[in-house]
């Protein structure tokens, strides 16, 4: 069946500019997270809902990022003002299964964004 | 330091060879065990989860947990050069911040022909 998909695989934006990056989770899977990862190194959390509830989004690095998923399905993980810091892979994952189940979770292709 | 150590490698090894991938980690409230597999430019992949202490199998791979030394594993049997890949650790913690994981760094695994 289909995998998770994100959109664009690729974005390159200017210092200063919004970008706006979409996950499309597997049907019917209730939780979805984002993740960052850097060049060379593991993911690291950001956020993660509960079908339409954000239920921990302690892994956000500042208020210039902004995440939603309005009617439990796709989500979108807004970044305000880039910054060349802001440079990474954002992946997106999601799981069927809800609480201790979710640690079960399939990726999608990520998004590398890089800000010039 | 990390709550979650991995040695990056990168590791080469011959076909047909054990590969044995490990990390270690610091924090007891880690009590959920994953092993994901990432080709470049791809997502991890998930290959391995476990919840308690001791061996599980699945095909050539094996993951092992030893929640005593806080180190797990994971083991390839018969390596192939289609197993050439980043091998990612990561960890659930039980309490709150359920499904919120934590990865090691990755070893870079290469296995030749």
């Amino acid at each position: 069946g289909a995998g998770v998909s994100q959109s664009p695989r690729y974005k390159v934006a200017k210092r200063g500019q919004d970008v706006a990056l979409r996950c499309d989770p597997i049907s019917g899977h209730v939780s979805l997270f984002w993740y960052q990862q850097a060049l060379g190194q593991g993911p690291e959390f950001l956020t993660y809902f509960q079908n339409e509830a954000q239920l921990d989004k302690s892994g956000l690095p500042s208020d210039r990022f902004f995440a939603e998923r309005p009617e439990g399905s796709v989500s979108t993980l807004k970044i305000q003002r880039t910054q060349q810091e802001d440079s990474a892979v954002y992946l997106c994952a999601s799981s069927p299964r809800r609480d201790r189940g979710a640690y079960e979770q399939y990726f999608g292709p990520g998004t590398r964004l890089t800000v010039t | 330091q990390k709550e979650v150590e991995q040695d990056p490698g990168p590791l080469s090894v011959p076909e047909g060879a054990i590969v044995s991938l490990n990390c270690t980690y610091s924090n007891s409230a880690f009590q959920y065990f994953m092993w994901y597999r990432q080709y470049s430019r791809k997502g991890p992949e998930l290959l391995m989860y476990t919840y308690s202490s001791g061996n599980k199998e699945d095909g050539r791979f094996t993951a092992q947990v030893d929640k005593s030394s806080k180190y797990i594993s994971l083991f390839i049997r018969d390596s192939q050069p289609s197993d050439s890949a980043t091998y990612l650790c990561a960890m659930g913690r039980s309490g709150t911040s359920y499904g919120k994981l934590t990865f090691g760094q990755g070893t870079i695994l290469t296995v030749h022909p």
